[in-house]
C-alpha cells in the first residue's frame, strides 16, 4: 500500500496564478483532511471531508476551495495564489470516529508550495 | 477558537539526559494525540491518549493526560539522537463525524551524541 500520496512535491507560483494539489490514499478511508504548516504555527486545518460527498471548513479555509472527488481522492484548489499561500501542505485521511474511538491519521509527504 | 500551546519550542539537550515537553489548553479535548515528524516528511502518530489521567509509555516515552482533558505532557528518559525530531500534540474533537484535530505549535528536539 501507498498510504497517502501527493502531488506535486514542489511548486512555485507567480502571485494570482492557479493551482490544485491533489491528494489519493488506498486505505479505504471515510475522512480526508487538508492542513497547511508555517514554521512556529504547527499544523492547521483547511478543509476536511468527513466522508464522500461532504466537505466543510477548517480553520484557514480563505483563498482555498477542495473537492472530493471519491472516496480515495481529495484534491485542493488555489484560485489566485497570494504570498501568504507559502507554506507546506498536507493532505491526510482516517477512519471515521466512531463511539469515543479516535483514529490516527495518516499524512502524505506534503507539497512545498512558494508563492512569488 | 480551540488552541494548544507547548513549550518549549525548541530543545538541544545531550544524549542521556531526560526532557519533558508540556502541551496545554483552556479548552477540553476528547483525546489528545501526539506525533513526530521527521525533515521532509508528514508527521506520524506516535499516541493516543482519551482518558483524564491516562498515562501510556511507549519505550522511553511517556506520555500523560491531564485529569482535566486540557493539557498533556511527553517526558523522554534516556534521549538517544534517534529520537531528534518535531514533536507536535494535537488535541482531538468530533465534530460533523469528522476526527478535527488542532495542533500546538511543535517541539524542535535535537539529542546531541
Amino acid at each position: 500500500n501507498a498510504g497517502v500520496t501527493q502531488t506535486p512535491k514542489f511548486q512555485v507560483l507567480k502571485t494570482g496564478q492557479s493551482m490544485t494539489l491533489q491528494c489519493a490514499q488506498d486505505m479505504n478511508h471515510n475522512s480526508m483532511y487538508w492542513y497547511r504548516q508555517d514554521p512556529g504555527m504547527g499544523l492547521r486545518l483547511i478543509y476536511y471531508s468527513a466522508s464522500e460527498g461532504t466537505t466543510d471548513k477548517g480553520e484557514v479555509p480563505n483563498g482555498y476551495n477542495v473537492s472530493r472527488l471519491n472516496k480515495r481522492e481529495f484534491s485542493l484548489r488555489l484560485e489566485s495564489a497570494a504570498p501568504s499561500q507559502t507554506s507546506v501542505y498536507f493532505c491526510a485521511s482516517s477512519e471515521a470516529p466512531g463511539g469515543t474511538g479516535f483514529y490516527e491519521q495518516y499524512f502524505g509527504p506534503g507539497t512545498r508550495l512558494t508563492v512569488t | 477558537t480551540q488552541l494548544l500551546e507547548q513549550s518549549p519550542q525548541f530543545l538541544s539537550i545531550q544524549e542521556g539526559e531526560n526532557l519533558t515537553v508540556y502541551c496545554n489548553s483552556s479548552s477540553v479535548f476528547s483525546s489528545l494525540q501526539w506525533y513526530r515528524q521527521e525533515p521532509g516528511e508528514g508527521p506520524v502518530l506516535l499516541v493516543t491518549v482519551v482518558t483524564g489521567g491516562e498515562v501510556k509509555k511507549l519505550k522511553r516515552l511517556t506520555f500523560q493526560f491531564g485529569d482535566a482533558r486540557k493539557d498533556s505532557s511527553l517526558h523522554i528518559t534516556a534521549a538517544q539522537p534517534g529520537d531528534t525530531g518535531l514533536y507536535l500534540c494535537a488535541g482531538g474533537s468530533i465534530i460533523q463525524g469528522a476526527q478535527k484535530l488542532v495542533f500546538g505549535q511543535g517541539t524542535r528536539l535535537t539529542i546531541n551524541p
